[in-house]
């Protein structure tokens, strides 16, 4: 099936490190979502945005929905231990009547430097 | 508020079973979404249900079924299984309709197929 172009694939981070990862579609979204799943649970909803340009933040997390509506960013600041995880784009599309299915990138894995 | 919850969490069948895994939607949501999670392919789609009713299906093979009931709970089903059905399965609800469509997730089912 389809899926967005995420990257980077992983990253190794160490504490107060900023944190940069994108999402790319050749397709148009209406909402844009990123989710962090720990090991052994189900994504969590991070941010949600609905307009092109929209820049949202929640605490140190910091994501926007670009213009284009082919892409969007998710900056995380100060970064501490337990923001280890994968962080999953997701795009939506409504059309007729659905709500539109979610399209996944493959992830960012973020780990700690050893 | 509850969150979505998924039973049973793990599960352990072999080839040529059938399963059924249940979904709670958080209360008050009407739509609920079915996602498969495995290392090789992500997170696809698999079904939406909105008020009993299938309202978008994505790209699996007839062996992977679901319905809703008229409490939004939902079930999915899968027959004749194959190796390749090990995965994740997630479902996640939204409000639906003026109620929005951001998706939440639970926590998944973990089906092993030996």
């Amino acid at each position: 099936g389809q899926q967005l172009n995420q990257s980077p694939q992983s990253m190794f981070i160490q504490e107060g490190e900023d944190v940069s990862m994108n999402c790319t579609s050749s397709s148009i979204f209406n909402t844009w979502l990123w989710y962090k799943q720990d090991p052994g649970e189900g994504p969590v909803l991070l941010i949600a945005l609905y307009k092109a340009g929209e820049l949202t933040s929640n605490g140190r997390l910091t994501a926007q929905f670009g213009i284009t509506r082919k892409d969007s960013f998710l900056n995380i600041s100060a970064s501490i231990p337990s923001d280890v995880g994968i962080y999953f784009c997701a795009g939506q599309r409504r059309y007729g009547g659905s709500q539109g299915n979610l399209i996944f990138g493959k992830g960012t894995k973020l780990s700690v430097k050893p | 508020k509850a969150g979505v919850t998924q039973t049973p969490r793990y599960l352990i069948k072999t080839r040529g079973q059938q399963v059924t895994l249940s979904c709670s939607p958080i209360s008050g949501h009407r739509s609920v979404s079915w996602y498969q999670q495995t290392p090789g392919q992500g997170l696809q789609f698999l079904f939406e249900y909105f008020s009993e009713t299938q309202r978008n299906k994505g790209n699996f093979p007839g062996r992977f079924s679901g319905r809703q009931f008229s409490n939004s709970r939902s079930e999915m089903n899968v027959s004749t299984l194959e190796l390749g059905d090990s995965a994740l399965y997630l479902c996640a609800s939204s409000p639906g309709l003026a109620g929005g469509d951001t998706q939440y997730f639970g926590p998944g089912t973990r089906l092993t197929v030996l």
